[in-house]
């Protein structure tokens, strides 16, 4: 059974340029958020996606969008990005929309220069 | 508003000692659940316990315990006999149903280093 998957694995953008990233979720996991962390901080969550719908959101600007396609795999998008959107980008994989464990994706580090 | 406070930045410890990471939460709600994840160096997230506010029973797995005291508002972490794999950052979570959503809050984690 395949994990949580990821890519790419690592990111070089510039500011002002956008950016894609890609989640695979557990299979039969239909639920997908997306979390991003700064070096030496804590996860902070950006947003859920269940029944390709943004369901949940975190206190991020509208630059922060997302898609869920049907076989419940999810992108991030982010736009104009700025130096501060220097991070890792995690995806967590939720068996259910009620549920609540969350099984993370190696994640995406992304370094805006 | 919901918080999760993880005081200790970084602790070492020589192998075989025992370890106790601390929690301290947050919340308004009366049903929520606390969590806590292993992150190792590969930076992929691993779940450790899962526990709700209703079960104030302490558990251990293995060389791993926890200590769950809604009175203190704290869900410690200790690590007996710690081993050179312990090595890693170590998040506590905190989520809150009651408002319908699932997102989980993390602390700003606890870099744990094992000298051997």
């Amino acid at each position: 059974d395949a994990g949580v998957t990821q890519s790419p694995t690592h990111l070089i953008k510039t500011r002002g340029q956008q950016v894609t990233l890609r989640c695979s979720p557990k299979s039969g996991h239909d639920t997908v958020s997306w979390y991003q962390q700064a070096l030496g901080q804590g996860p902070q969550f950006i947003f859920q996606y269940y029944e390709e719908e943004e369901r949940q959101r975190g206190n991020f600007p509208d630059r922060f969008s997302g898609h869920q396609f049907p076989n419940y795999s999810s992108e991030l998008n982010v736009n104009a990005l700025l130096l501060g959107d220097s991070a890792l980008y995690l995806c967590a994989s939720i068996p259910g929309r009620g549920r609540y464990e969350q099984y993370f994706g190696p994640g995406t580090r992304l370094t805006v220069t | 508003a919901q918080k999760v406070t993880q005081a200790q930045t970084e602790i070492s410890v020589v192998e075989k000692e025992d370890v106790t990471l601390d929690c301290v939460y947050e919340t308004r709600d009366t049903t929520y659940y606390l969590f806590w994840y292993k992150q190792p160096p590969s930076g992929e997230l691993v779940f450790l316990i899962r526990r709700n506010s209703f079960d104030e029973q302490n558990e251990i797995s293995g060389r791993y315990s926890w200590n769950f005291q809604k009175s203190t508002s704290s869900f410690n972490f200790t690590i007996t006999a710690s081993q050179v794999v312990d090595s890693a950052v170590y998040f506590c979570a905190l989520s809150e149903p009651q408002t319908g959503a699932n997102n989980l809050f993390f602390g700003t984690g606890t870099r744990l280093t094992v000298i051997p």
